[in-house]
């Protein structure tokens, strides 16, 4: 069965850091580009950020409010994808999803996310 | 950026209606347009990709249209399990852009 669990989550203050683990299983891990979306209590869906394949360096895009604080990263042999977030900031408090990517910027399987809350 | 809009940003229904959310984009977004669901509590589900084109598992009672700027998701024969909050998304463009959501409930 194809299944993505995240990881990671918690409080931490405005500043601080956190990283984030997406463990996927039942599929090719390679094969796949991966996504970060995130969601705000209440509110709707932002992406975040990805990280392409191997075959395509691993090179990575980024939503311009995480840019310089977040960075997405991959460790096929581990099948797990990470989100470092540095420079935390309030507005970040989130349920962050990662999700799979097939082709282009198609998501078929979502994980069921983990809470970052970013509080004094 | 591409803005997603959606319209309504709510609607009722019944059992058994069809209903038919509307989402616009900004600027032309050829076919590259996805829809998802979303329960309370719950992550978001993939319904459509390329506009038109059923996920695997989605039954046929959702469809979708439209190419462009405009594109529609239908549901026909509402159920209770179809009560929840639909999202388009563009993904012609980075980044990629969600519509604000409509909460379909009875």
């Amino acid at each position: 069965e194809v299944d993505l669990v995240e990881s990671g989550g918690g409080l931490v203050q405005p500043g601080g850091s956190l990283r984030l683990s997406c463990a996927a299983s039942g599929f090719t891990f390679s094969d796949y580009y991966m996504d970060w979306v995130r969601q705000a209590p209440g509110k709707g869906l932002e992406w975040v950020g990805r990280i392409r394949r191997k075959v395509n360096s691993d090179t990575t895009e980024y939503a311009a409010s995480v840019k310089g604080r977040f960075t997405v990263s991959r460790d096929d042999l581990k099948n797990s994808l990470f989100l470092q977030m540095n420079s935390l900031k309030t507005e970040d408090t989130a349920v962050y999803y990662c999700a799979r990517s097939p082709t282009g910027g198609i998501f078929d399987i979502w994980g069921q996310g983990t809470m970052v809350t970013v509080s004094s | 950026d591409v803005q997603m809009t959606q319209s309504p940003s709510s609607l009722s229904a019944s059992v058994g209606d069809r209903v038919t959310i509307t989402c616009r984009a900004s600027q032309g977004i050829s076919s590259s347009l996805a829809w998802f669901q979303q329960k309370p509590g719950k992550a978001p589900k993939s319904l459509i990709y390329a506009a038109s084109s059923l996920q695997d598992g989605v039954p046929p009672k959702f469809s979708g249209s439209g190419s462009g700027t405009d594109f529609t998701l239908t549901i026909s024969g509402l159920q209770p399990e179809d009560f929840a909050t639909y999202y388009c998304q563009q993904y012609k463009n980075y980044p990629f852009t969600f519509g604000p959501g409509t909460k379909v409930d009875i």
